[in-house]
C-alpha cells in the first residue's frame, strides 16, 4: 500500500485560491468518504482541517474546503493568508489488509 | 482541555527496544480509539498502529507488525507503544493521536510528539 499522491508544492499570492489534490485508489479515497486533511506548521503537531471529505471542525476557517471526485480528493484554500503557509497532508481510511489509514505524501504551501 | 503528552523517546541502538507512553487528560479516555503516527525527519506522516477503546481491535502497519505492540490502560488514561527490534528506519517523531468520534476516521487531537532515534 503506497502513500496517497499529493503535489510536492503549491504556491499562491495572498488573497488567491489554491487547490491541493490527493490521489488514491478505489480501496481508499475512492471507496470511502473518510478523507481528512491536516495542516502542519514546522516543528508542530498536525491539525485537523477537514474530515469526511468536506466537513470542517469547529474553529477552522471557512476559507478551507474539501471535495472528492472518484479516487481524487481536493483541499481548496481561498483568500490565501500568510498563516496558511504550512505542510498539508491528506489521509484516508483504507480497506487494505496491511493498513488502517494511509496518509498522503504531503504538500508544502508557500504564500508568495 | 484535551491533552496528550508522550514520553519515552530517546536514542537506542539497532536491535534495541523502547517503550513509549502517552498520558491523556481532559476527556473520557476509555471512550476513544487511539493511534500512533510517526514522522521521520523531514518526511511525511505515517500511520503506525491503532487500538479501539476497549482494546478489542488492534491494527498495525506492515512496517512494524511483529515488532511493535500497542496497548492501553484505561484506568490510568494511558496509551503505550512497545517497540522491539528497532531499525534505523524507525527513527522518527512518534505522535499519540486521538481518533475523533464526531469526525469519523479522523484524528482530532495530537500530542507534541516524542523523538525516537535508532543509531549505533
Amino acid at each position: 500500500q503506497s502513500a496517497l499522491t499529493q503535489p510536492a508544492s503549491v504556491s499562491g499570492s495572498p488573497g488567491q485560491s489554491i487547490t491541493i489534490s490527493c490521489t488514491g485508489t478505489s480501496s481508499d479515497v475512492g471507496g470511502y468518504n473518510y478523507v481528512s486533511w491536516y495542516q502542519q506548521h514546522p516543528g508542530k503537531a498536525p491539525k485537523l482541517m477537514i474530515y469526511e471529505v468536506s466537513n470542517r471542525p469547529s474553529g477552522v476557517s471557512n476559507r478551507f474546503s474539501g471535495s472528492k471526485s472518484g479516487n481524487t480528493a481536493s483541499l481548496t484554500i481561498s483568500g490565501l493568508q500568510a498563516e496558511d503557509e504550512a505542510d498539508y497532508y491528506c489521509s484516508s481510511y483504507t480497506s487494505s489488509s496491511t493498513l488502517l489509514y494511509v496518509f498522503g505524501t504531503g504538500t508544502k504551501v508557500t504564500v508568495l | 482541555e484535551v491533552q496528550l503528552v508522550e514520553s519515552g523517546g530517546g536514542l537506542v541502538k539497532p536491535g534495541g527496544s523502547l517503550r513509549l507512553s502517552c498520558a491523556a487528560s481532559g476527556f473520557t479516555f476509555s471512550s476513544y480509539s487511539m493511534n500512533w503516527v510517526r514522522q521521520a525527519p523531514g518526511k511525511g506522516l505515517e500511520w503506525v498502529s491503532s487500538i479501539s477503546s476497549s482494546s478489542s481491535y488492534i491494527y498495525y502497519a506492515d512496517s512494524v507488525k511483529g515488532r511493535f505492540t500497542i496497548s492501553r490502560d484505561n484506568a490510568k488514561n494511558s496509551l503505550y507503544l512497545q517497540m522491539n527490534s528497532l531499525r534505523a528506519e524507525d527513527t522518527a517523531v512518534y505522535y499519540c493521536a486521538r481518533e475523533s468520534i464526531a469526525a469519523r476516521r479522523a484524528v482530532d487531537y495530537w500530542g507534541q510528539g516524542t523523538l525516537v532515534t535508532v543509531s549505533s
